[in-house]
């Protein structure tokens, strides 16, 4: 039990695209799903939380305009990088709770996105 | 701001050998603490979750500790495998602050 899935797992594209992220909790409702990212060597950082029918919270320094999250439902978040660029290229992983924090948090797999 | 340290950052083993991972984090209000490895290039898999009011949890091979009040965690891994190789991530939360991780090494 408790699956997320994430997709795509890789994508590479040219610099100005917008590239969408899918993060589905396939077999329990998420209350909140969480957006990290990951660059080479080091560890992950949260980006922004997102609650199901409402505006995401973004960590500081993180441009809300530029990585666009959408909840709309209870299974599935979206992360939209709009106009991405070559220092947008990162891993970018999702993370589900099924309810409060004091719950285990259950990760996808991780996306790879390169922009050429 | 919840600060995670993660000591070593890289360790090689022989084969057999027990070994300690060790975790320390700023901010001792947290709900629980967990800790999950990641192979290169792949996502992560969640192996121990430890909540606020636990001292320990144990699944195999491993038993992490919590020592809340002093911000502290250990991950105990018993007679390592070179499957085990991969980078122990900890992540005190609800709202989870990852470590920089500890690569391990097995070496058959």
């Amino acid at each position: 039990g408790a699956v997320v899935s994430q997709h795509p797992s890789r994508v590479i594209c040219k610099s100005g695209t917008s590239v969408k992220i899918e993060c589905r909790s396939l077999d329990f409702q998420a209350t909140t799903m969480f957006w990290y990212r990951q660059f080479p060597k080091q560890s992950l950082m949260l980006m922004a939380t997102s609650n199901e029918g409402s505006k995401a919270t973004y960590e500081q320094g993180v441009e809300k305009d530029k990585f666009l999250i959408n909840h709309a439902s209870l299974t599935l978040s979206t992360l939209t990088v709009t106009s991405a660029h070559p220092e947008d290229s990162s891993f970018y992983i999702c993370s589900a709770l099924p309810g409060t924090l004091d719950q285990p948090q259950h990760f996808g797999d991780g996306t790879r996105l390169s922009i050429l | 701001k919840q600060e995670v340290t993660q000591i070593p950052a890289a360790l090689s083993v022989p084969e057999g050998e027990n070994l300690v991972l060790n975790c320390s984090f700023t901010d001792s209000a947290i709900y629980n603490l967990q800790w999950f490895r990641q192979d290169p290039g792949k996502g992560l898999t969640s192996l121990l979750l430890i909540q606020s009011s636990q001292r320990e949890q144990t699944s195999g091979r491993l038993n992490a500790s919590l020592d809340k009040s002093s911000g502290r965690s250990t991950l105990y891994i018993a007679a390592s495998q070179p499957g085990d190789s991969a980078t122990y991530l900890c992540a005190p939360g609800g709202r989870l602050t990852f470590g920089s991780g500890t690569q391990l090494t097995v070496l058959p």
